[in-house]
């Protein structure tokens, strides 16, 4: 059975930086795309990015190029997000979701609450 | 980018009616790949369809979907009182996903 876990909620402070994690199990690790989606409070779904386990290869959207770093280790199977520069509007949950190739998300983590607060 | 736009922004209905949401797409949406997604709050989404008209797994048949091009169309023939929810739309293409803003079905 799939599964993905994520990190616990944390609360930073403006310009830090947040590194969340997502374990995955129950399925080949490398062999679907993973992808990290951001819903702040009240509002709708964003992509970030996605990154491909088996090639470590990444594309994010144009927002969040040169801020959002997408990594993962294939040990653990484990992939990470991490935001730098962190602003009070970067406060929302943060999904990591596993692409069904075909197009949609079959599998999503349970959310990691940033909150981002001097 | 191709940016999605759901209507309407909320639907009223009662259970046992049928709901029809529409997301439309700036540019058309490459081989189809269009999926629509279900979100409780506190919850994570849940894949409902891709493909434009698939199911995803256990998911009802009450649930369809239609549509190509840039028109996509979002179907549950009769609501049931488990689907009051937010609904969201995506699509896929040269290596960009986009979310549409949602629309969210409510109790009348």
């Amino acid at each position: 059975q799939v599964h993905l876990v994520q990190s616990g909620a944390e609360v930073k402070r403006p310009g830090a930086s947040v590194k969340v994690s997502c374990k995955a199990s129950g399925y080949t690790f490398s062999g679907y795309f993973m992808h990290w989606v951001r819903q702040a409070p009240g509002q709708g779904l964003e992509w970030m990015g996605r990154i491909d386990p088996g090639s470590g290869d990444t594309d994010s959207a144009q927002k969040f190029q040169g801020w959002v770093t997408m990594t993962r280790d294939t040990s653990s199977r484990t992939a990470y997000m991490e935001l730098s520069r962190l602003r009070s509007d970067d406060t929302a949950v943060y999904f990591c979701a596993r692409d069904g190739r075909h197009g949609g998300f079959d599998y999503w983590g349970q959310g990691t609450l940033i909150t981002v607060s001097s | 980018e191709i940016v999605l736009t759901q209507s309407p922004g909320t639907l009223s209905l009662s259970p046992g009616e049928r709901a029809t949401l529409s997301c439309r797409a700036s540019h058309s949406v490459s081989f189809s790949y269009l999926a629509w997604y279900q979100q409780k709050p506190g919850q994570a989404p849940r894949l409902l369809i891709y493909g434009a008209s698939s199911r995803a797994t256990g998911v009802p048949d009450r649930f369809s979907g239609g549509g190509s091009g840039t028109d996509f169309t979002l179907t549950i023939s009769r609501l049931e009182p488990e689907d009051f929810a937010v609904y969201y739309c995506q699509q896929y293409g040269s290596s960009s996903w986009t979310f549409g803003q949602g629309t969210k079905v409510e109790i009348k």
